[in-house]
């Protein structure tokens, strides 16, 4: 069974600054990593995901997220927020075996300020 | 149009009576989920179906059940709802597990 931990509950940045959520997970075998967001009072959209290749992911709206095998890491960075990045990012972890579908961790909110 | 369309998106019942969840999507994804969200829980999953009439238990499934007569349907039944199945339920879609795509979720109240 794989577990995701994302250690940060709430973040809190100003408009402009860079952003860094971090996920780890513990699986033994092969595993998709991705990342969603959820703005209040809507469903989650995909963000980003990692199987294999080069370890930085590039995705939407200026997201990236870097693979590290050695540390069970998947973290999420963005190099300047905007107001609208004001939601909660969830860390999601699967086994090749696309059977088990999405393990999610329990998100961090970020809040962006003027 | 890839969306996904959850019907209610608010809905209030009391305790014993039968609920019933709808979810459609329209981009012919053969996985569908139905997900929980509780504050300080996460996402939890409840049910996976990979076609018509071939679902799975996910992590949370008593209590709960579903159906799938058709690929772009997928729906959540409890009968005899309780308080602790108050929540956000969250449909979703996927043509692999690659990526999920989420409806907006149905806010579910049961007094």
């Amino acid at each position: 069974t794989q577990t995701v931990s994302q250690s940060d509950a709430h973040v809190t940045v100003f408009e402009g600054d860079s952003v860094e959520l971090r996920c780890n997970y513990s699986y033994g075998g092969s595993i998709y990593l991705s990342w969603y967001i959820q703005h209040h009072g809507r469903g989650l959209q995909f963000l980003l995901k990692y199987y294999s290749g080069n370890p930085v992911v590039q995705g939407v709206n200026g997201f990236e997220a870097e693979f590290s095998k050695s540390d069970s890491s998947f973290h999420l960075r963005k190099a300047s927020v905007h107001w609208s990045d004001s939601a909660v990012y969830f860390c999601a972890a699967s086994p090749n075996n696309y059977a088990q579908g999405l393990t999610f961790g329990l998100g961090t909110r970020v809040s962006v300020f003027p | 149009d890839m969306k996904v369309t959850q019907m209610p998106r608010y809905l209030i019942k009391r305790m014993g009576e039968n609920v019933l969840l709808e979810c459609g999507q329209d981009m012919s994804h053969e996985t569908m989920y139905w997900y929980r969200q509780d504050p300080g829980l996460g996402l939890q999953l409840i049910y996976i179906s990979y076609d018509v009439d071939s679902n799975s238990e996910g992590d949370i499934p008593k209590g709960y059940r579903v159906s799938r007569k058709k690929r772009e349907h997928f729906s959540l039944i409890l009968d005899s709802a309780k308080t602790n199945q108050t929540s956000v339920y969250f449909c979703a879609s996927s043509y692999s597990n690659e990526r999920l795509f989420f409806g907006h979720g149905t806010k579910l109240s049961v007094l």
